[in-house]
């Protein structure tokens, strides 16, 4: 079956604009998750949806990210008034639920901004 | 917070065997993970240790000690394939899912 597949690969924005990332789970995967990779440092959780559970949150690094999940399947991240500190690659996850220990990573966006 | 710490970088030969060290540091631990990461690729599920020991999964083997905060992966049989970043990462809490990853061992293959 098809692997967690995101959009755009590549984004290039102006500071200041807003920007919103796509992933698509892997199908009956209930557990979603965003992490960030910037250059030379490691994945940073960002934040994960369980279900109908409320999302985790906490690894949001300010008030301008955002995401959201239709049920158990897409979800979007939006950055709003992006700074050139939020350039990174943007990886999604998902597995089949949170205690599961395999998870599947997306390709990544990457984003730019200027 | 976590402290995840892994050497930068290593370098081996085709054949050769390497152990990339992983230590860490964090409150309600409950799982340690490797993961490969190929350049411009997405991160690929190695292995999971919650218990101390050694896990071994062909040519990959990890090994977890919880009293020292310390794992190691081992690979044998090395091939120029293998040459990628390993990313170790716990897991706290509840859930397995919320992962901190430390920032990576680039693993250079050299023929």
């Amino acid at each position: 079956g098809a692997g967690v597949s995101q959009s755009p690969s590549n984004k290039v924005t102006e500071k200041g604009k807003d920007v919103e990332l796509r992933c698509d789970p892997i199908s009956g995967h209930t557990a979603l998750y965003w992490y960030r990779q910037r250059l030379g440092q490691g994945l940073e959780f960002l934040i994960y949806f369980q279900g109908n559970s409320a999302p985790d949150k906490s690894g949001l690094p300010s008030d301008r990210f955002s995401a959201e999940r239709t049920g158990e399947s897409v979800s979007t991240l939006t950055i709003q008034r992006t700074q050139q500190e939020d350039s990174a690659v943007y990886l999604c996850a998902s597995s089949f639920d949170q205690n599961a220990y395999e998870q599947y990573f997306g390709p990544g966006t990457r984003l730019t901004v200027t | 917070g976590q402290n995840i710490d892994q050497p930068t970088e290593m370098t081996a030969t085709e054949g050769a065997i390497v152990q990339i060290n992983c230590t860490y540091q964090t409150s309600g631990f409950n799982g340690l993970f490797w993961y490969q990461q190929h350049a411009g690729e997405a991160p690929t599920f190695l292995s999971y240790n919650v218990l101390d020991g050694l896990e071994e999964k062909g040519r990959f083997s990890s090994f977890l000690s919880r009293s020292k905060g310390y794992s190691y992966l081992l690979l044998k049989e090395l091939q120029m394939k293998d040459s990628a970043s390993y990313l170790c990462a716990v897991s706290r809490g509840s859930t397995l899912g919320r992962l901190y990853f430390g920032r990576g061992t680039q693993l250079t293959v050299w023929p």
